[in-house]
């Protein structure tokens, strides 16, 4: 099995903030990699396929990078509605995926 | 506007039963592949089943297999999760999501575009 590991779980950040979060595979994924975004008590919504295409309707401050087996997820300047959990999803032996443990972004 | 929206969780007893629906609208459900996920609380997302358009395949993660069963009913526009032999570990928010498709080059990468708001199920005694 593929494992995720991301990285870290959870961070403090300030609004105008740029962060990173990093999803590592532990084996090649090419770039069989998504990203979701999920605000408390709401069902997940995607930000990023393919590593780095972003999902129609997602602003442009989100940005996606890598191949292989590293990956990040960079949010350019931190946004009051921004501040929720971030999961990084490896679909290279689809149907079958994993999910990393996820990443809490929360208020400074 | 597509929409997800399940139904059926509640509170069942280990080695209980329990179906689970996700009604689907606003798209063509017959032409799309779907997928169960679940959360338990305070935790992260667990991928626990998948089923093809025309229900020709189906997959289950390993900790699901032989007690979970996916099917659908593409003439009702609905996607179901039979759940049996239910343990204390099987407590989470049950998501039904959509599978889309990027095609890139040599690559067909899948990603889940839609999902709904998510049924609780909890296991105890």
């Amino acid at each position: 099995d593929i494992q995720m590991t991301q990285s870290p779980s959870s961070l403090s950040a300030s609004i105008g903030d740029s962060v990173t979060i990093t999803c590592r595979a532990s084996q090649n994924i090419i770039y069989y990699l998504n990203w979701y975004q999920q605000r408390p008590g709401k069902a997940p919504q995607l930000l990023i396929y393919a590593a780095s295409t972003l999902q129609s309707g997602v602003p442009s401050r989100f940005s996606g990078s890598g191949s292989g087996t590293d990956f990040s997820l960079t949010i350019s300047s931190l946004q009051p509605e921004d501040f929720a959990t971030y999961h990084c999803q490896q679909i290279f032996t689809t149907p079958h995926s994993t999910f990393g443990g996820g990443t809490k972004v929360e208020l400074k | 506007e597509v929409q997800l929206e399940e139904s059926g969780g509640g509170l069942v007893q280990p080695g209980g039963s329990l179906r689970l629906s996700c009604a689907a609208s606003g798209f063509t459900f017959s032409h799309k592949n779907m997928n169960w996920v679940r959360q338990p609380p305070g935790k992260g997302l667990e991928w626990v089943a998948y089923i093809s358009s025309s229900s020709s395949s189906v997959s289950y993660a390993d900790s699901v297999k032989g007690r979970f069963t996916i099917s659908r009913d593409n003439a009702k526009g609905s996607l179901y999760l039979e759940m049996d032999g239910l343990r204390a570990e099987d407590t989470a928010i049950y998501y039904c999501a959509r599978t889309n498709y990027f095609t890139g080059g040599d690559y067909y990468v899948p990603f889940f575009d839609y999902w709904g708001r998510g049924t609780l199920v909890t296991v105890s005694s």
